[in-house]
């Protein structure tokens, strides 16, 4: 399995400022994953991080507000921008596991934003 | 469109058994899977099924799927104290990057 830790863990920002959360894996990894899971509400997927590549966003995400970036293969970063209360969620990263179905995600970070 | 569909609270007393319930939508998922989440920590893949199979059991933990009405459910037996936490269901493709997950039901267990 792997263990990933994020940072930091929780914080209260300002509307329309910008917070960079921190992601890193005890292994390598090729690709990383950046959920959204707004309060009552079900995990959704931002964008997936390969190393080496800009990151691919769904539907409803683009690189202005979420930028990532992966300049190595065990760390990671998703930048929520321009910062308003709709943002307040907790963000997740996830790294696939060794085999397909498994996948494994780290604590999270619970942002508010006032 | 892709939706997986779960209630929100469950309590239970303790030494009863938990049943969770959800739907899904996708009937090409391959993996169905239930995520247990604790508080201040991440998701924990707590078990899966695979789309062809009907049942799995594992320990006290029971998964039964109805793919004809795209039903899954978990059913805990003996729940403890320590089972209280929120529930994800979820399905994916192979490859499991795609995974959809449900809101989470939350587990009270009461001594």
């Amino acid at each position: 399995s792997a263990v990933i830790s994020q940072k930091p863990s929780r914080d209260i920002c300002q509307r329309g400022t910008s917070l960079t959360i921190q992601c890193q894996v005890d292994s390598q990894v090729t690709m990383m994953f950046w959920y959204r899971q707004q309060p009552g509400q079900s995990l959704t997927l931002i964008a997936t991080a390969n190393q080496g590549s800009e990151a691919t966003y769904e539907s409803g995400f683009v690189i202005d507000k979420f930028p990532i970036s992966r300049p190595n293969l065990t760390f990671s970063t998703l930048t929520v921008s321009n910062m308003s209360p709709e943002d307040s969620s907790i963000y997740l990263c996830s790294v696939p596991g060794q085999v397909s179905y498994e996948q494994y995600f780290g604590p999270g970070t619970r942002l508010t934003v006032t | 469109g892709e939706d997986v569909e779960q209630s929100l609270f469950l309590s239970v007393r303790e030494g009863d058994s938990s049943v969770i319930n959800c739907t899904y939508t996708d009937s090409s998922s391959t993996y169905l899977y239930w995520y247990k989440q604790e508080p201040g920590a991440g998701l924990q893949l707590l078990t899966y099924i695979f789309s062809n199979m009907d049942m799995k059991q594992d320990q006290r933990l029971t998964v039964l799927l109805n793919k004809k009405d795209k039903h899954l459910s978990l059913r805990i037996a003996d729940t403890q104290t320590g089972d209280s936490a929120i529930y994800f269901c979820a399905e994916g493709v192979t490859g499991g990057f795609k995974t959809i997950f449900g809101a989470g039901t939350r587990l009270f267990v009461k001594a």
